[in-house]
């Protein structure tokens, strides 16, 4: 089975422009969530989705924005970028229970690089 | 305010024995703690995880303790693999809606043949 696909992988922008990322979770997982990394700290959550409706944001702008489609893959969008918003930035997901103990599965992320 | 705290930024072990990595937490609030490991240029890897209502939980050579008095847990690797050599993450769940997941900063593990 597939794991949790992110596109592209790779990604250079420049500082004021947009971006959006994608993301398909593994097959039968309803739940997606997003994640920041920068180097040297440990993912810093950015949204969660759950069947279509958003149930969780971390502490990030408003520029920041996601939503989940009915296949419940997800797309992370960012404005106006910053020299900062540069980052792995990661998605997960779990299955298919919200409150269930079920782990989190993140998939190889997106680099994003601001010049 | 770091809620979750790896101490140690780097740790060597040779080849057969035991590693232990550590984790710190502050908030009486989460239910769930998980290991993570990630290796350069790939998505973290979900290990093992441990519910906050066990204290113990063993998969293979790995095993997580939790302490909850004391707000820290650990992961054992035994024996110790050269392929073990990864980053390792601890993260852990607020209990609720939200499925989100605090990390700490990391263990880089290495594990000398």
């Amino acid at each position: 089975d597939a794991g949790v696909t992110q596109s592209p992988t790779h990604l250079i922008k420049t500082r004021g422009q947009q971006v959006t990322l994608r993301c398909s979770p593994i097959s039968g997982h309803k739940s997606v969530s997003w994640y920041q990394q920068v180097l040297g700290q440990g993912p810093q959550f950015i949204f969660q989705y759950y069947e279509k409706e958003e149930r969780g944001r971390g502490n990030f702008p408003d520029r920041f924005s996601a939503r989940q489609f009915p296949n419940y893959s997800s797309e992370l969008n960012v404005n106006a970028l910053l020299l900062g918003d540069s980052a792995l930035y990661l998605c997960a997901s779990s299955s298919p229970g919200q409150d269930s103990n079920q782990p989190q599965h993140f998939g190889d992320g997106t680099r994003l690089s601001i010049l | 305010d770091q809620q979750v705290k790896q101490n140690s930024p780097s740790l060597s072990v040779q080849e057969g024995r035991i590693s232990i990595l550590n984790c710190d937490y502050t908030n009486s609030m989460f239910d769930y703690f998980l290991w993570y490991k990630k290796y350069p240029a790939e998505g973290p890897t979900f290990l093992i995880s441990i519910s906050s209502i066990k204290d113990k939980n063993e998969d293979g050579r790995f095993t997580v303790f939790l302490n909850k008095s004391a707000k820290h847990l650990s992961l054992h690797i035994v024996p110790s693999q050269p392929g073990d050599s990864a980053v390792y993450f601890c993260a852990a769940r607020y209990g609720g809606a939200t499925n989100k997941l605090i990390f700490g900063t990391g263990t880089l593990l290495a594990v000398q043949p």
